[in-house]
């Protein structure tokens, strides 16, 4: 199946510092997702990326569809401390005639007030 | 109504028990998904139900029966399960299969065997 490689795979901050993660792979996606998962909770869509290129924001976050569609980037900035949790990059892609969401390892985020 | 509800939250069953999962969706999604996640562990697709016909099975045990009896309504029967299928049981719907909007989660139901 495809295959997700995201990093980092923890990440220690201070409040108000900026965080990047990123996420690639080997295959091409139609769409990519980025998911944000509390403990006991269910994983909440943050931001989709729909077109090769497209950078789209959702407040402080701020990601990125790349060129190749081949990976993608998600910053957060000037973090806060309910920004903790963790972060899930998600592809999209055709498999036969059906379509698979596949996710990556995620990136688990704590942040020092 | 914009979310995916689970019930129960938890569960504790024995390896001998028959237990039912239950989601319910009325955002008029026609795509219906459940995963499985493990502790510090993405979700892991199990099946995928678009228009209440079963489309994706991930090659899961038996033991894991889905129904979807009307569009809103996705059940996980489960049956003789093993202590390593402890783990969040996750429901999701989209508008259709491979919608772009991305999928709307539940909270899950944490599932312990014992």
């Amino acid at each position: 199946g495809q295959q997700l490689n995201q990093s980092p795979q923890s990440m220690f901050i201070q409040e108000g510092e900026d965080v990047s993660m990123n996420c690639t792979s080997s295959s091409i996606f139609n769409t990519w997702l980025w998911y944000k998962q509390d403990p006991g909770e269910g994983p909440v869509l943050l931001i989709a990326l729909y077109k090769a290129g497209e950078l789209t924001s959702n407040g402080r976050l701020t990601a990125q569809f790349g060129i190749t569609r081949k990976d993608s980037f998600l910053n957060i900035s000037a973090s806060i401390p309910s920004d903790v949790g963790i972060y899930f990059c998600a592809g999209l892609y055709p498999r036969g005639s059906n379509y698979k969401l596949t996710f990556g390892k995620g990136t688990l985020l704590t942040v020092n007030p | 109504d914009t979310e995916v509800t689970q019930t129960p939250k938890h569960l504790v069953m024995g390896m001998t028990n028959k237990k039912s999962l239950k989601c319910e969706q009325h955002m008029g999604h026609r795509a219906m998904y459940w995963y499985k996640q493990k502790a510090k562990k993405p979700p892991e697709l199990m099946f995928v139900y678009s228009y209440e016909k079963l489309s994706i099975n991930e090659s899961v045990p038996s033991r894991f029966s889905p129904e979807c009896p009307n569009s809103s309504l996705l059940n996980l029967h489960l049956h003789a399960l093993q202590p390593e299928d402890s783990a969040l049981y996750l429901c999701a719907s989209s508008h259709q299969q491979g919608a772009q909007a991305g999928y709307t989660f539940g909270s899950g139901t944490r599932l312990t065997v014992v």
